[in-house]
Formats: C-alpha cells, structure tokens, sequence
C-alpha cells in the first residue's frame, strides 16, 4: 500500500513557468514532510520541509503549501530554470524517529 | 546538515560474490538509514541501523541477505550478498540529524551492477 502518492510522474514547464508537484498521504500520524531534489547520478538533497503546524513554507524559489484537512501538500517552484530540472520526491514520516516514507517522485524538465 | 560519503561510488560484480558497501558522516548521529533505488524509480528503505543494536529490516529484506553493521556513531556499512543482476541497483545511506531538527540526508549513491 502506498502510503504518500504523487503526481504528475513527469513534467515539462517553460523557463520562468511555474511547476506544481501534488501528495497526498493517508496516515494521520505523519508530521513531518520534506521535498528532495535528485540531479542523475546524484543522492537526494533536501530542499524543503514543513510541519501541519504551518499551512505555507517558502525558501528562496520553493514554497510548499500544505493542507491538513484534505492531507494533501505540494511544492511551487517559482520562476523555474533549466538548471532545476530534476527529479523531486515528497516524502512523510511519523513521530519518534520513524523513517521517511517517499512518494515515486516527479521528473521534471523546465526548457529555454 | 550533515556530509555523507559512500565507498565505493559505483562497483561491477559477478554474480554469486558480494559487495560491502561503507558510509561515512562527518559527525555523530544516531539514526542511520540503507535505501535501494533501482533505475528510474523512488527510494525503497532496506533497513535503520541504530548505533549498539541489530538493525531493523524492512519487508522483502533479510539480514542474510543484507548484512549491516554500525561499529560507532559515525560509520556504516551495508553488505549485499550472494549478488544476483536483480541487486543491480543504486544504494543510498541517509542519517537523521538530532533533535529537534529530524532532517534526513542522503550520500552520494553506490552505483551497482551485477554482470
């Protein structure tokens, strides 16, 4: 069962566009929900994180909205770039030091 | 944030021997993390390697298998065993900085292929 879902799978945006990565999760329990961005041949970097006690987090170009009634969240990216194509996983974890459970992640490709 | 690094960072293997995969961090933390990621697709955790005690293997993963070992705070290393071409894969280690921070961060990757 897959516990955090995400959409789309892939993405093409113009330069200066605006994507929008969707989850949407179903264990109540969870509290904590980064985005990673992974370039090829690279780990995952954290790029942003929020807490439901917060329903707007931004850092510099990315800002994740969440919505704890519908148990959805999502990430913005503004004024996208060629260099921020990537592949971005969200991912959800639960209290007390649980592990990150990853959504299949978005590939996005922002052109010129 | 914490710096991970993986040895080796890609690998080529016969079938039936094994690989051991290290992670080092560059500072002490108490939750660390093995992942697989097969080409293309998300991250899959294989188990959590606590500092002093077994580590935790998740469904479909066997320590027989994937043999792990955490010596200290700051070092892992993950063994897959008796290599297959299904283990072809890459394996990530990820460790969760301390309170009340949580953050998780991932290694470089070590790129396996299994011929």
């Amino acid at each position: 069962q897959q516990q955090v879902k995400q959409s789309p799978q892939s993405l093409i945006v113009q330069k200066g566009g605006i994507p929008i990565i969707n989850c949407a999760y179903e264990n109540t329990a969870f509290d904590y929900f980064p985005w990673y961005q992974q370039f090829p041949g690279k780990g995952p970097a954290l790029l942003i994180a929020i807490r439901p006690d917060v329903s707007e987090k931004k850092e510099g170009r990315f800002t994740i909205s969440f919505n704890k009634s519908a148990k959805q969240f999502s990430l913005h990216i503004m004024d996208s770039q060629p260099g921020d194509s990537a592949t971005y996983f969200c991912a959800a974890s639960s209290p007390g030091n649980t592990p990150l459970v990853f959504g299949k992640g978005t590939r996005l490709s922002v052109i010129a | 944030s914490a710096v991970i690094s993986q040895k080796p960072s890609r690998d080529i293997c016969q079938r039936g021997t094994s690989l051991t995969i290290q992670c080092q961090v560059d500072s002490q933390v108490t939750m660390m993390f093995w992942y697989r990621q097969q080409p293309g697709q998300s991250l899959t955790l294989i188990a959590t390697a606590n500092q002093g005690s077994e580590a935790t293997y998740e469904s479909g993963f066997v320590i027989d298998k994937f043999p792990i070992s955490r010596p200290n705070l700051t070092f892992s290393t993950l063994t897959v065993s008796n290599l297959s071409p299904e283990d072809s894969s890459i394996y990530l280690c990820s460790v969760e900085a301390r309170p009340p921070s949580y953050e998780q961060y991932f290694g470089p990757g070590t790129r396996l292929t299994v011929t």
